[in-house]
């Protein structure tokens, strides 16, 4: 089985505060995801990455950076956060581009920030 | 721009079968997604869509019509375990993932 984990599943943190979320997948898959998810909206893409150390801006890439030094880890970082950051994080993996092109999931971070 | 539209939310009745339409407008087609996602939990695949016409797998059944921007789930037999929300998404020209807000589906015995 695909295992996509997200190195927390709730955190608190404060305006201004620098923060980490980090997302591990296990099944050597080329491309990662953050999304987040909000109330009444769909998912929307924050940044992608096809390979280590590319990345890609999606919709709503401002305000947030991304890091892939390696194949299996996409970090997702809020240089300065804000309180219209919080939300629930989602992280991604998918194998190629082609076909039957399924996301597989981690849990989430829910993220609050004050 | 591009749209993806589906009901908030439905309740329908254990044992019973539920429709859940997805209409969308996108910038090209490259396949529709239905995902799974009980609250708190991550999206789980559903099925996917590329061609006209309806994919059985169980008791759930996804249909789609791109001349008409139109797909819909359906799930037949309902359990108390369905109870969750469907998200629809489209894989546009780029080969990224547009998503509907999802469509809360609400089991009641």
């Amino acid at each position: 089985d695909v295992k996509v984990t997200q190195s927390s599943r709730y955190l608190v943190k404060r305006t201004g505060e620098k923060v980490f979320l980090e997302c591990v997948q296990d099944m050597d898959h080329e491309n990662m995801f953050w999304y987040r998810q909000d109330p009444g909206l769909g998912l929307r893409l924050i940044y992608f990455s096809y390979d280590v150390k590319m990345k890609e801006k999606g919709d709503i890439p401002e305000g947030y950076s991304v890091s892939r030094e390696k194949k299996e880890r996409f970090s997702l970082i809020l240089e300065s956060a804000s309180t219209n950051q919080t939300s629930m994080y989602l992280c991604a993996s998918s194998p190629g581009l082609a076909g039957v092109e399924t996301q597989y999931f981690g849990p989430g971070t829910r993220l609050l920030v004050l | 721009g591009q749209n993806i539209d589906q009901p908030t939310e439905m309740t329908a009745t254990e044992g019973a079968i539920v429709q859940i339409n997805c209409t969308y407008q996108t910038s090209g087609f490259n396949g529709l997604f239905w995902y799974q996602q009980h609250a708190g939990e991550a999206p789980t695949f559903l099925s996917y869509n590329v061609l006209d016409g309806l994919e059985e797998k169980g008791r759930f059944s996804s249909f789609l019509s791109r001349s008409k921007g139109y797909s819909y789930l359906l799930l037949k037999e309902l359990q108390m375990k369905d109870s969750a929300s469907y998200l629809c998404a489209v894989r546009d020209s780029n080969y990224q993932l547009i998503w509907g807000a999802g469509t809360k589906l609400i089991i009641k015995p």
